[in-house]
């Protein structure tokens, strides 16, 4: 059975980089897309980008710009960075793998806050 | 790319059935038989509930059954259970590996 684990902190100041990593159990990570999709509080869901094992990588355009995704497959885990934060970044981020019909994995989601 | 159409929010009996419109355009929706829906329950991952316009994952119950017309995918469920009060959400392939979520419907069971 697949898994899904994301880590990183959970408070971000505006105007910093916010980290965060997924890690990949149950499974290997090459083959596959993977996803970060997020969802601020009380809101919908929102798909940020995805990369796949080999590195190739495709964001939402209305991130473009702010957003790198990377993946390490020595460690079996992929990572996003978003740059220039605001309050309008505090979201749960949510890990997940992508197959061009569905999502059939999730990670559990993380809370990232944007604050001062 | 903008977010699916999709209602705001739907309530039915137990018993009863309620259908969940998820509204995109030629680009998304119209142009792929790649549109998923997922259940949300609060503080809870989405779980996928139909993929292909009409396929079910195994373990969902046959309760629940999508289709597509045009643009517009949409999602019925039938013989509503307490249990399936949650947040729905469509999401459609858009091409050049981008997807797209609607903005998700909060389903009320009364």
């Amino acid at each position: 059975q697949v898994q899904l684990q994301e880590s990183g902190p959970g408070l971000v100041k505006p105007s910093e980089t916010l980290s965060l990593t997924c890690t990949v159990s149950g499974g290997s990570i090459s083959t596959y897309y993977w996803s970060w999709i997020r969802q601020p509080p009380g809101e919908g869901l929102e798909w940020i980008g995805c990369i796949y094992y080999s590195g190739t990588t495709n964001y939402n355009p209305s991130l473009k710009g702010r957003v790198t995704m990377s993946v390490d497959t020595s460690k079996n885990q992929f990572s996003l960075k978003l740059t220039s934060v605001t309050a309008a970044d505090t979201a749960v981020y949510f890990c997940a793998r992508q197959q061009l019909n569905l999502v059939d994995y999730w990670g559990q989601g993380t809370l990232a806050t944007v604050s001062s | 790319q903008s977010a699916l159409t999709q209602p705001r929010s739907v309530s039915g009996s137990p018993g009863q059935s309620v259908t969940i419109s998820c509204t995109g355009a030629s680009s998304d929706v119209g142009g792929y038989n790649f549109v998923s829906w997922y259940q949300q329950h609060p503080g809870k991952a989405p779980k996928l509930m139909i993929y292909d316009v009409n396929k079910r994952p195994s373990g969902v119950p046959d309760r629940f059954s999508g289709s597509k017309s045009g643009n517009t995918a949409s999602l019925t469920i039938s013989g509503l259970q307490a249990e399936d009060e949650a947040d729905y959400y469509c999401c459609s392939y858009a091409g050049s590996y981008s997807w797209v979520f609607g903005g998700g419907t909060k389903l009320t069971v009364l």
